[in-house]
């Protein structure tokens, strides 16, 4: 049963264009994060935030910024997309950190 | 892929047979998920370890973290089990989850 939202399921855009993913759970979590899963599968923390902090994976190009308006809702901005954004971005939520992380299914976002 | 090591890559196994999979790790893992992922791309909870062990119906997992390994172990093996099994790990400094490669397991009849 999911309860990590993701939208849209997919997104094609081109270079230089701003896009924006959206992400809410509803299983009170005080914690949610941004994953990105590349062409081979792997998965890498993006972003990890609660009320309180916002931890950012160094790798991560400042084109990249997530945002949110409650401890629900975490969304993710790309200010000018680039052919190696494209990727499988997945929004997760735990209670705290360290505790049990659940997955949205996931955007997948091509750019041509 | 590399704080997060997984073996095998691939694994392909008849319907009705056991096998394990394993993670070492690199970093200092406080707490270890096993996730299935679909061919559609989701995420399954599989297990949430602390050390020690849980089992649930036939998948039965164990994180050691004096070792620094987890294993998941597949008993009887249906073809629902297929998929990418993935392991990943927490350490206390809360960077979030650091992923294996992933293991793709096929189980054929």
């Amino acid at each position: 049963e999911t309860a990590v939202f993701q939208t849209p399921n997919y997104h094609v855009t081109q270079v230089g264009n701003e896009v924006s993913f959206n992400c809410k759970q509803t299983l009170g979590h005080d914690t949610m994060y941004w994953y990105k899963q590349d062409s081979k599968k792997l998965l890498k923390i993006m972003f990890s935030y609660n009320n309180k902090q916002l931890i950012v994976n160094e790798t991560v190009p400042r084109r990249f910024s997530p945002q949110s308006s409650d401890k629900a809702h975490l969304n993710l901005r790309i200010k000018s997309v680039e052919p190696e954004d494209s990727a499988v971005y997945l929004c997760a939520s735990s209670r705290q950190a360290n505790t049990e992380v659940f997955f949205g299914k996931g955007t997948r976002l091509t750019v041509v | 892929g590399d704080k997060v090591k997984q073996s095998p890559s691939a694994l392909s196994l008849q319907e009705g047979t056991n096998s394990a999979l394993r993670c070492n790790f690199s970093i200092a893992a406080t707490t270890v998920q096993w996730f299935l992922q679909n061919p559609r791309g989701s995420l399954m909870n599989l297990f949430y370890l602390v050390p020690g062990t849980k089992e649930n119906g036939r998948l039965k997992s164990a994180f050691d973290s004096k070792e620094s390994y987890s294993t998941l172990h597949i008993r009887d093996a249906q073809l629902e089990d297929s998929g990418t099994y993935f392991c990943a790990a927490e350490a206390n400094y809360a960077q979030g989850l650091t992923f294996g490669l992933g293991t793709r397991v096929s189980v054929f009849p």
